[in-house]
């Protein structure tokens, strides 16, 4: 059983459209990270939240942590092909000193 | 720029047989981990390392082993290689920055897509 749920899986969309990721897990997190991995490449850093309640901003995408710190979104406005890739979300629960990773999710922009 | 270099982007190898994946960074990073990566479940820790000679497992350790004999190298082996370990290996690093420990910023390499026949 996975310690951070993700949905959906998997979200194809028309380019300029907006989506949303969630990221969700029924433990308190000290902090989440948002990850992006691109075909045949590792995956990248895009943000860390720390404080329940953040928002943080990186151009078109806006990252939230929730109050309760045990879940966090990823929105993406005006979608581009460029943002294609596995969108995966990881932290460490309170009670262990090490990341856990949720399953993804697969966005595709189609253009 | 924080490069981390995994030895082998392909391997295909048969039953049994022993098998090395190497991951070298460059970047002075005190933590070093291998996870492995399939589809729908995510990334798994295998094992990890914050020093030289110092490895823990983590949470899927069965059938793998690390060694870590220089603080930017850290190779995983599976002794005898089984079906069951078709999968992407992903290394990573990090830097040890106070208050962080093992949960802070992880620098990938482009993985490595492993093929036991």
């Amino acid at each position: 059983t996975q310690l951070l749920e993700q949905s959906p899986q998997f979200l194809s969309i028309q380019e300029g459209e907006n989506l949303t990721v969630y990221c969700n897990s029924s433990s308190v997190f000290s902090s989440l990270q948002w990850y992006r991995q691109e075909p045949g490449e590792g995956p990248v850093l895009l943000v860390t939240v720390v404080t329940g309640g953040e928002v943080k901003k990186l151009k078109r995408l806006t990252f939230q942590f929730g109050d309760a710190r045990k879940d966090s979104s990823l929105h993406i406005t005006a979608a581009q092909p460029g943002d294609t890739g596995l969108y995966l979300c990881a932290g460490p629960p309170s009670n262990d000193y090490k990341l856990s990773f949720g399953a993804g999710t697969t966005v595709t922009v189609r253009a | 720029d924080v490069k981390v270099t995994q030895s082998s982007r392909y391997l295909v190898k048969r039953t049994g047989e022993k098998v090395f994946l190497e991951c070298v960074q460059d970047m002075d990073h005190e933590n070093m981990f291998w996870y492995r990566q399939d589809p729908g479940l995510g990334l798994r820790l295998i094992y990890f390392s914050y020093d030289v000679k110092m490895k823990e497992k983590g949470d899927i350790p069965e059938g793998y082993s690390v060694s870590r004999e220089k603080k930017e190298r850290f190779s995983l082996i599976l002794e005898s290689a089984s079906t069951n370990q078709t999968s992407m290996y992903l290394c990573a690093s990090s830097l040890d920055k106070r208050g962080t420990g093992l949960t802070g910023e992880l620098f990938f390499g482009e993985g490595s897509r492993l093929t036991v026949l």
